[in-house]
């Protein structure tokens, strides 16, 4: 693993299905997001966390729930995934405390049917 | 809350011309960072520039350059000498200082589809 790491790259999901995105990193940031990205909308931010432990809601969370029980990982679920969820997804992570910038990962095209 | 708006979907050059993406944004805060992001076909995220509200010099990198426009709150990133590998999304994003409420996330505008014609 080498900066930050997603799973899977692409998935087709049928719709009522639960699904969980992993997202992992291994440069110890303290900060870590998940943003979708949609046509015509840029990136939004769905959840953040600031530190191991801490989680909290960003502009669109709805249908969407995220933990973060150690620094490295971040997964992000969607329960009952339903046909607007349909989207790329974008994990990224941040050492806060040296002020450099986020780090992306390649993203994740989920396709909900 | 900080928006974030590019008014132009596509935007098109001629190779080795000068092209310029608009980016306008809202906030009430006094000091932030403003950057551009270009994101290819491979869907990688990768940053282009960034400026600090703070100083006036606006920020260069190579090619990449932008006028930061403070009180009217506008960040424009210009290209010069473009090259075909400059095709891209290019997404213009803000982000509030460290320590701020807001986690220090990230807010994206809509994204502009840069082509660059041979």
């Amino acid at each position: 693993i080498a900066g930050i790491t997603q799973a899977p790259t692409s998935q087709i999901l049928a719709a009522g299905r639960r699904m969980t995105l992993r997202c992992t990193q291994d440069m110890r940031h303290n900060a870590m997001y998940w943003y979708r990205q949609d046509l015509g909308l840029g990136l939004r931010l769905i959840h953040y966390s600031n530190t191991a432990g801490t989680t909290g809601k960003g502009e669109v969370p709805d249908g969407y729930s995220v933990s973060r029980a150690n620094t490295d990982d971040f997964p992000l679920t969607l329960a009952s995934a339903v046909p607007s969820q349909t989207s790329v997804y974008f994990c990224a992570s941040r050492d806060t405390s040296r002020g450099t910038e986020a780090f992306f990962g390649q993203g994740t095209r989920l396709t909900v049917v | 809350a900080q928006t974030v708006t590019q008014s132009q979907p596509e935007m098109s050059v001629q190779e080795a011309e000068t092209v310029t993406l608009s980016c306008t944004y809202d906030t009430s805060e006094s000091d932030y960072y403003l950057f551009w992001y270009k994101q290819p076909p491979s869907r990688q995220m990768i940053l282009v520039i960034r400026q600090e509200a703070y100083k006036q010099q606006n920020a260069t990198e190579n090619r990449f350059s932008v006028n930061f426009q403070k009180a009217a709150k506008s960040f424009s990133l210009k290209i010069s000498d473009s090259q075909l590998g400059d095709a891209a999304m290019y997404f213009c994003a803000y982000r509030n200082l460290l320590g701020s409420t807001s986690g220090s996330r990230l807010t994206f505008g809509e994204g502009t589809q840069l082509t660059v014609n041979p």
